[in-house]
């Protein structure tokens, strides 16, 4: 089936650092690319999303400046936590689909951020 | 965005059939309906959609009710590695580029 890579799996930092993570979709070209967020104990929580050469479109609450979402590829997105607090500390999670509608999302395994 | 109510938990022998309910019952005729599943520490995994008739691969069976407002997801043979939390998500046919809204999903656990 389709993959989606996510990378890293684990980071952590120093409060005030910008972390970069990356999505990647190895056999298919994602139109659109999707960020979430969770939290432990809690569902997923869509951040924005991305559609290739497009700015992306934030949920409501999700500050754009905070969390920058780049998508310069069919095959790449990557969403920049920048000057990282504790409170950032989560769980993200990329996804990406094709332009044919209703067709399932393929979502990568995680990144486990936590600042220090 | 139209909403799905599922019960928090439930539990199952393995080697059994599994039935995971879904209420959506305010769901319109443009939306389809999506399972996905989440094993801990990992992103979601997609288990099967459907939009008006009953669908089966080779992960479960999507039971969907006439009237559409609930649908089943049936998982025919239950393992220790079906353990996970279970949403149903319904996508609206025109969605802006397909986005997924995640409810609270079901939390199956499976006992040997």
């Amino acid at each position: 089936g389709a993959v989606v890579s996510q990378h890293p799996s684990w980071v952590i930092c120093k409060s005030g650092t910008s972390v970069k993570i990356e999505c990647r979709s190895l056999d298919f070209q994602a139109t659109t690319m999707f960020w979430y967020r969770q939290f432990p104990k809690q569902s997923l929580m869509l951040m924005a999303t991305s559609n290739e050469g497009s700015k992306a479109t934030y949920e409501q609450g999700v500050e754009k400046d905070k969390f920058l979402i780049n998508h310069a590829s069919l095959t790449l997105s990557t969403l920049t936590v920048t000057s990282a607090h504790p409170e950032d500390s989560s769980f993200y999670i990329c996804s990406a689909r094709t332009a044919v509608m209703n067709q399932p999302q393929h979502f990568g395994d995680g990144t486990r951020l936590s600042i220090l | 965005d139209a909403k799905t109510t599922q019960p928090n938990s439930m539990e199952s022998n393995e080697e059994e059939p599994v039935h995971l309910p879904c209420n959506h019952s305010t769901i319109s005729g443009t939306d389809y309906i999506h399972w996905y599943r989440q094993l801990p520490s990992q992103g979601p995994e997609y288990v099967i959609h459907g939009l008006t008739s009953n669908v089966n691969n080779r992960m479960a069976s999507l039971a969907i009710a006439e009237d559409r407002k609930s649908s089943t997801l049936i998982l025919h043979r239950a393992t220790l590695r079906d353990a996970a939390v279970y949403y149903c998500i319904l996508e609206w046919a025109y969605n802006q580029g397909g986005k997924l809204i995640f409810g609270q999903g079901t939390e199956l656990s499976v006992k040997p």
